[in-house]
């Protein structure tokens, strides 16, 4: 049971560039969400989604997209990566009836 | 809208009493949580309180709820330097049970 886990951990991008943010989970949650972390300003809701098929747009969406086409995966796109994305990105799921948020470690992400 | 607040930095000694506070705007709020995140990791949940509670204890931890000022505190009793982190306050709603709406976060620093 490997919980959340994201790849990669690590990531430079130059501007322009596209790339795409792994996240997978095993432990069969409906929901799951992108944030990204910036110092002083906690976690923002960038994309979640309550289940297969289904995503909606938290509160920084502009810039990323995300399908969940399985229960297990929900990959973050970055089409054309700008300076201001430069964050540390965390995936996080969550069961139905589960209160806890389960966060994956983290990809950090700089774009030049 | 749903707003977290959090003073960012709190600085204790080695065996006294930390008190990390944090305020919240939605009235609505159903679940109140406290996230730890240690250097370098991902967030790990360290105790919630529902919304029709008033205080919850657990080991150390003792978690304060006021509703009518909408006032949360986190109590970490002989606070260790191993509990040097960032603690992170968050909210969701049963309207937005999905959403989980975090603070900016407090680091708290141990002094030996």
């Amino acid at each position: 049971n490997a919980g959340v886990t994201q790849t990669p951990k690590f990531q430079v991008l130059k501007t322009g560039q596209s790339m795409t943010l792994q996240c997978a989970q095993d432990m069969n949650h409906e929901y799951m969400s992108w944030y990204r972390q910036d110092p002083g300003m906690g976690l923002r809701l960038i994309h979640y989604s309550v289940g297969a098929g289904i995503t909606d747009q938290g509160e920084v969406p502009n810039g990323y997209n995300v399908s969940r086409s399985t229960t297990e995966d929900f990959p973050l796109r970055l089409l054309s990566a700008a300076p201001s994305q430069t964050s540390v990105y965390f995936c996080a799921s969550k069961g139905a009836l589960n209160t806890e948020a389960f966060f994956g470690q983290g990809t950090r992400l700089t774009v030049v | 809208g749903e707003d977290v607040e959090q003073s960012l930095f709190l600085s204790v000694r080695e065996g006294d009493s930390s008190v990390i506070n944090c305020t919240y705007t939605d009235s609505s709020s159903t679940y109140l949580y406290w996230y730890k995140q240690e250097p370098g990791a991902g967030l790990q949940l360290l105790t919630y309180i529902f919304s029709n509670m008033d205080m919850k204890q657990d080991q150390r931890l003792t978690v304060l709820l006021n509703k009518k000022d909408k006032h949360l505190s986190l109590r970490i009793a002989d606070t260790q330097t191993g509990d040097s982190a960032i603690y992170f306050c968050a909210e969701s709603t049963k309207t937005s049970y999905d959403k989980v709406i975090f603070g900016p976060g407090t680091s708290l620093s141990v002094i030996p």
